[in-house]
């Protein structure tokens, strides 16, 4: 069965770092969304992507974060500095394209752990 | 409260009981999904209903939708131990914008 990948799964960066968090969805899926999970906290939805552009983002999603889709597989999730409050596991989900633009249920990765020291 | 809002917060009953988990919204939403987390692991889709459905099963599990009272429930029936995890609702509105709850809690006791 499809599914998506993430790589690393656990990332441990000092602060004011860069850091790149990679992503490959399933291959005929065209929506791809990232999300993150303090520990203890619930799933918050950072941003998420459509034909090589962002569709929406959410406040948590500023201009510390990017996100692009750099070939025709990956899908990366970049934090330019990253901050101790950036600690967190990160998921990135896709779904696909269904006829009348209808939504459909996402598959998540298992997620990168992100340790900021 | 926030968007995907779900009660209990946490659920503990016995293994063969039934357990149910609401959610509530805030917003017009164009579909609500279910997901299950096992301690800090990947989220796994259980169930999406759309707006305009009011009601869905899928195994043993059971979801309702009353989008008038902006309100999901899920029943799984007949539960296992293995059922034990955390399980989440999340709307879906327009632009692919997707809002998590804050999670039910369950354990299921053998």
């Amino acid at each position: 069965e499809p599914e998506v990948t993430q790589t690393p799964s656990h990332q441990v960066t000092q602060m004011g770092q860069e850091v790149i968090l990679r992503c490959v969805p399933i291959s005929n899926h065209l929506y791809f969304y990232w999300y993150r999970q303090i520990l203890g906290q619930k799933v918050e939805f950072l941003v998420s992507f459509y034909n090589n552009e962002i569709s929406e983002k959410s406040e948590i999603f500023d201009d510390q974060f990017s996100v692009e889709r750099p070939d025709g597989s990956n899908f990366t999730l970049k934090i330019r500095s990253t901050k101790l409050e950036d600690s967190a596991m990160y998921f990135c989900a896709s779904s696909e394209l269904l006829a009348g633009w209808t939504y459909n249920e996402q598959f998540f990765g298992p997620g990168t752990r992100l340790t900021v020291l | 409260s926030q968007q995907g809002e779900e009660d209990p917060q946490a659920l503990s009953i016995q293994e063969g009981e039934n357990a149910t988990m609401n959610c509530s919204y805030k917003t017009s939403i164009n579909n609500l999904q279910w997901y299950r987390q096992n301690s800090g692991r990947g989220l796994v889709h259980l169930i999406l209903i759309r707006s305009n459905e009011r009601e869905k099963h899928s195994g043993r599990l059971r979801v309702t939708l009353d989008t008038s009272k902006k309100s999901s429930s899920l029943l799984i029936t007949a539960s296992r131990a293995a059922d034990t995890a955390s399980y989440f609702c999340a709307t879906v509105t327009g632009g692919f914008k997707t809002i998590f709850g804050a999670g039910t809690r369950l354990f299921v006791k053998a």
